[in-house]
């Protein structure tokens, strides 16, 4: 397998500030690292792609602006939710690939007062 | 558009029974499907992965298959127990890093 953490596990703040949601590789180096959303009972959705060194890879319909993203190390990707308003309440994830399968931390989940 | 569906429904079983779990998709043509494990507020946790031309994959009590043609994956947890109860999703890729998963199936195995 392969080990991935996240920090915080939890985090409640009020509307209109903003969160930074850390996701680290304990085991290998990654370039590549991926952040999820999953709102209860639902899948997971892809937010993003997060490349070392470079600008992330945002999907369709998630604003750049809002969620941030920086990967500033082979190990260790960031995740901050600016402005946070009560919709974005929500369980974030992240990941990373190792031969072909996606390695997940335990979640961040966030709740916006 | 791509779809997977997997039963909404929550699926109840008595221990020592074989629980299968059922994963269905259209307008798709993966390369790979992988089952997860979620439990409660956790991230999901692998469990196999089967490529397209792979009809089986086990692993000690878990069995996978993949149906190309029917669209549709069967996840089998023999000898269930307690602890298996937790909600599985399964997961298609035609190669890419881009997963599309299913909203996943709870299980619970009754003691």
């Amino acid at each position: 397998g392969a080990v991935v953490s996240q920090h915080p596990s939890w985090v409640i703040c009020k509307s209109g500030t903003s969160v930074k949601i850390e996701c680290r590789s304990l085991d290998f180096q990654a370039t590549t690292m991926f952040w999820y959303r999953q709102f209860p009972k639902q899948s997971l959705m892809l937010m993003a792609t997060s490349n070392e060194g470079s600008k992330a890879t945002y999907e369709q319909g998630v604003e750049k602006d809002k969620f941030l993203i920086n990967h500033a190390s082979l190990t260790l990707s960031t995740l901050t939710v600016t402005s946070a308003h009560p919709e974005d309440s929500s369980f974030y994830i992240c990941s990373k690939l190792r031969t072909d399968t996606q390695y997940f931390g335990p979640g961040t989940r966030l709740t916006v007062l | 558009s791509q779809k997977i569906e997997q039963n909404s429904e929550a699926l109840n079983i008595q221990e020592g029974k074989t629980a299968t779990l059922t994963c269905n998709y259209t307008n798709y043509s993966p390369a790979y499907l992988q089952w997860y494990r979620q439990d409660p507020g956790r991230g999901p946790v692998f469990l196999l992965l089967i490529r397209e031309n792979e009809k089986e994959k086990r692993k000690e009590r878990l069995k996978v298959t993949f149906d190309t043609t029917l669209k549709q994956s069967l996840f089998h947890i023999t000898a269930s127990q307690p602890a298996d109860s937790a909600t599985y999703l399964c997961a298609l890729t035609s190669g890419t890093y881009k997963y599309i998963f299913g909203t996943g199936t709870r299980l619970k195995v009754l003691a």
